[in-house]
């Protein structure tokens, strides 16, 4: 079955960086865009970036356009967020999704002095 | 403010028919397929729809989707009080070129 495994995730301080993986399987990856989307505590779904088939093509937010970086190894079936200069407003769950699948459990970042 | 628009609760009986509105622009509902997630209290979302009215396997017949125009909706019929929870309508946005999400409707079974 399909199973996206987020990992990375914890507590930093604002101005710091963190890297998210997700391990995908169950479905073909390189077929796939793939998604980032946070919750933040209490609040509803934010989507964050895609990366399409061809990697070179991203999207972003505007909340983290310049400071996150989206990428995938479709070798690996994993895809990466890179996140810099965090801020406490970034604090949230981050999912890694499919839009044509089940989504995973999510990482739970927090930002915080 | 989402871009995509949904009443931010719902309510109805056990048995009832429940229907859940998602409006949009012919930028994303209009020109784009539709997804429904439905989330439990910190648990993730779980995958309810996609492509406007196609469930998953597994997910209850009593769940259906439909689009007309730049809105979706999302009708839960045979309501169970099960069903409480918080739904999101998500779609592609060509003219943002993003995903964008519906605020969620919070749904009481009375």
């Amino acid at each position: 079955q399909v199973q996206l495994v987020a990992s990375g995730g914890g507590v930093v301080q604002p101005g710091r960086s963190l890297r998210l993986s997700c391990a995908a399987s169950g479905f073909i990856f390189s077929s796939r865009p793939m998604h980032w989307v946070r919750q933040a505590p209490g609040k509803g779904l934010e989507w964050v970036a895609v990366i399409f088939m061809d990697a070179n093509n991203k999207q972003y937010a505007d909340s983290v356009k310049g400071r996150f970086t989206i990428s995938r190894d479709d070798s690996k079936n994993t895809l990466w967020l890179q996140m810099n200069s965090l801020r406490p407003e970034d604090t949230a769950v981050y999912y890694c999704v499919s839009a044509a699948h089940p989504w995973g459990q999510g990482t739970l970042v927090a930002v915080s002095s | 403010q989402s871009v995509l628009t949904q009443p931010p609760s719902a309510s109805g009986t056990p048995g009832q028919r429940v229907t859940i509105s998602c409006s949009g622009s012919s930028s994303n509902i209009g020109s784009n397929s539709v997804n429904w997630y439905q989330q439990f209290p910190g648990a993730a979302p779980i995958f309810l729809i996609y492509r406007f009215d196609q469930r998953p396997s597994g997910v209850p017949d009593r769940f259906s989707g439909s689009k007309s125009g730049t809105s979706a909706s999302l009708a839960i019929s045979g309501l169970q009080s099960e069903d409480e929870a918080i739904y999101y309508c998500a779609a592609w946005d060509d003219s943002l070129n993003r995903w964008v999400f519906g605020g969620g409707t919070e749904l009481t079974v009375l």
